[in-house]
């Protein structure tokens, strides 16, 4: 059971340059989020999926798209990486929205120069 | 404005002793409180979870509290290992209509021989 797993681990992008950040879970969840993290601050919501099917804005959504493939996958696009967007990201996953407790993957670190 | 503030923001101690982690909340309406301990280059993984009527939650060496009243929780770690040296992160989830869920930026802890 590999849980919630995020490829790739690391990546180093010019400004500008595209990339997608790919994210699976084999828990049969229904809901899936993309996080950043940043020194000194919170996670930070950029994007979730209630439910397959459905994509909403989280609390910093620019920049970003984000794509739910099915109910196992979620992908995170840069469309033209920005040096702001250095940062940790990180996918989870729960039963639901919110209320259950989420699985995180590992985290891909992300340089953008 | 929904906030999450966790104290103090790092901490050394000694192997075998005690500490308590602090968490000040001002996210309403409440649903749920966890605690999460991040180690470093990992994702995230849950500890304990509490809604509004508990006041006590274990899990193991890990006890958190909640007081829904004062909008305070702690997360108190006895006997401490070499293991503990992590992250600790307070998530508080509201009710409102839709996903919210705020982070706190963590206490990072370490624990010395």
């Amino acid at each position: 059971n590999a849980g919630v797993t995020q490829t790739p681990k690391f990546q180093v992008l010019k400004t500008g340059q595209s990339m997608t950040l790919q994210c699976a879970q084999d828990m049969n969840h229904n809901s899936m989020y993309w996080y950043r993290q940043d020194p000194g601050m919170g996670l930070r919501l950029i994007y979730y999926s209630a439910s397959e099917g459905t994509t909403d804005k989280g609390e910093v959504p620019n920049g970003y798209n984000v794509s739910r493939l099915n109910k196992r996958e979620f992908s995170l696009r840069l469309e033209s990486a920005a040096p702001s967007q250095t940062s940790v990201y990180f996918c989870a996953s729960s039963e639901g929205p919110g209320r259950t407790e989420a699985f995180f993957g590992q985290g891909t670190r992300l340089t953008v120069v | 404005k929904n906030q999450v503030e966790q104290s103090p923001q790092s901490l050394i101690i000694l192997e075998g002793k005690n500490c308590t982690l602090q968490c000040n909340y001002t996210v309403s309406p409440f649903s749920n409180l966890r605690w999460y301990k991040q180690d470093t280059g990992r994702g995230p993984v849950s500890l304990t979870i509490m809604t509004f009527s508990e006041n006590t939650k274990s899990n193991g060496r890990y006890t958190a509290t909640l007081d829904a009243d004062t909008k305070q929780s702690s997360l108190h770690i006895t006997a401490s290992q070499l293991s503990d040296s992590a992250s600790y992160i307070c998530v508080v989830s509201a009710l409102a209509g839709g996903f919210k869920t705020i982070f706190g930026a963590g206490t990072r802890l370490f624990v010395k021989a």
